[in-house]
C-alpha cells in the first residue's frame, strides 16, 4: 500500500522568507503522481502543484515549487516570497494505482 | 477553470434524519469523483469513488448502505448520510477529476468547498 509521510506537524516562517515542507512516499509503482494542497480554515482544498513521477523537471508554479528527489522518493514544497495568506494546512497527496492518499498534513503560520 | 461547488456548506439536522450533499463539477465534466469525510484537525479520510453511471466503490469500513453515492451525471454525485447520528458529524468534502490521457496518476483532483455537518 502506498504511504505519505509529512514529518512537520508545523512550521512557521517570516514573512518574505522561503519555507520548505517535507513529504517523502514508498511506493513500488512506476508511473505516479505527487500534489500539494493549501487547506485554509476555511476549509476547502486548494490545488497547488503536481509532479508527475516521469517528468524531468520540477515543478513551479507562481511562487510554489517541487523539489523532486525521486531516489530518495521525496517531493518537497517550496513556497518562496512567504506571505501572511499562506498560513494555512499544507497537505502531500500521491496518487499511482490506487486512489489519492494524503499525508497528514502540516499547519504552516507566517509571521509579520 | 476546475471549479466545483458543493451545497449545502453548512447544515444542521437531528439525528434519525437523513442529509443529502451535492457536488457539481462547474466547467468540465468529472468521469470520477471522490467523497472524503475530514475530523478535526486530521487529513482526509477517502470513504468513496463513484464513476458515472456505475456503482460507488466504498473504502474498507465505510458503510454503503449509510452513506448513498449516486453519480447520475458526468457534472453531479449526492452523498445522502441516512439515519444520521450525531458520530456522523464530521466536515464532508468532495473532489472531481477529468480523466486524461496519462490515466490515473495524473489526474487532478479539483476539491468543492465542504460540508459541515453537524447531528443533534
Amino acid at each position: 500500500a502506498q504511504k505519505i509521510t509529512q514529518t512537520q506537524p508545523g512550521m512557521f516562517v517570516q514573512e518574505k522568507e522561503a519555507v520548505t515542507l517535507d513529504c517523502t512516499y514508498d511506493t513500488s509503482d512506476q508511473s505516479y503522481g505527487l500534489f500539494w494542497y493549501k487547506q485554509p480554515s476555511s476549509g476547502e482544498m486548494i490545488f497547488l502543484i503536481y509532479q508527475g513521477s516521469y517528468d524531468e523537471q520540477n515543478a513551479t508554479e507562481g511562487r510554489y515549487s517541487l523539489n523532486f528527489q525521486k531516489a530518495r522518493k521525496s517531493a518537497n514544497l517550496v513556497i518562496s516570497a512567504s506571505q501572511l495568506g499562506d498560513s494555512a494546512m499544507y497537505f502531500c497527496a500521491f496518487s499511482g494505482n490506487t486512489p489519492l492518499v494524503f499525508g497528514k498534513g502540516t499547519r504552516l503560520s507566517v509571521i509579520a | 477553470g476546475a471549479v466545483v461547488s458543493q451545497h449545502p456548506s453548512r447544515v444542521i439536522c437531528k439525528s434519525g434524519t437523513s442529509v443529502k450533499i451535492e457536488c457539481r463539477s462547474l466547467d468540465f465534466q468529472a468521469t470520477t469523483m471522490f467523497w472524503y469525510r475530514q475530523f478535526p484537525k486530521k487529513s482526509l479520510m477517502l470513504m468513496a469513488t463513484s464513476n458515472e453511471g456505475s456503482k460507488a466503490t466504498y473504502e474498507q469500513g465505510v458503510e454503503k448502505d449509510k452513506f448513498l453515492i449516486n453519480h447520475a451525471s458526468l457534472t453531479l454525485s449526492t452523498l445522502t448520510v441516512t439515519s444520521a447520528h450525531p458520530e456522523d458529524s464530521s466536515f464532508y468534502i468532495c473532489s472531481a477529476s477529468e480523466a486524461l490521457a496519462g490515466g490515473p496518476s495524473t489526474d487532478t483532483q479539483y476539491f468543492g468547498p465542504g460540508t459541515r455537518l453537524t447531528v443533534l
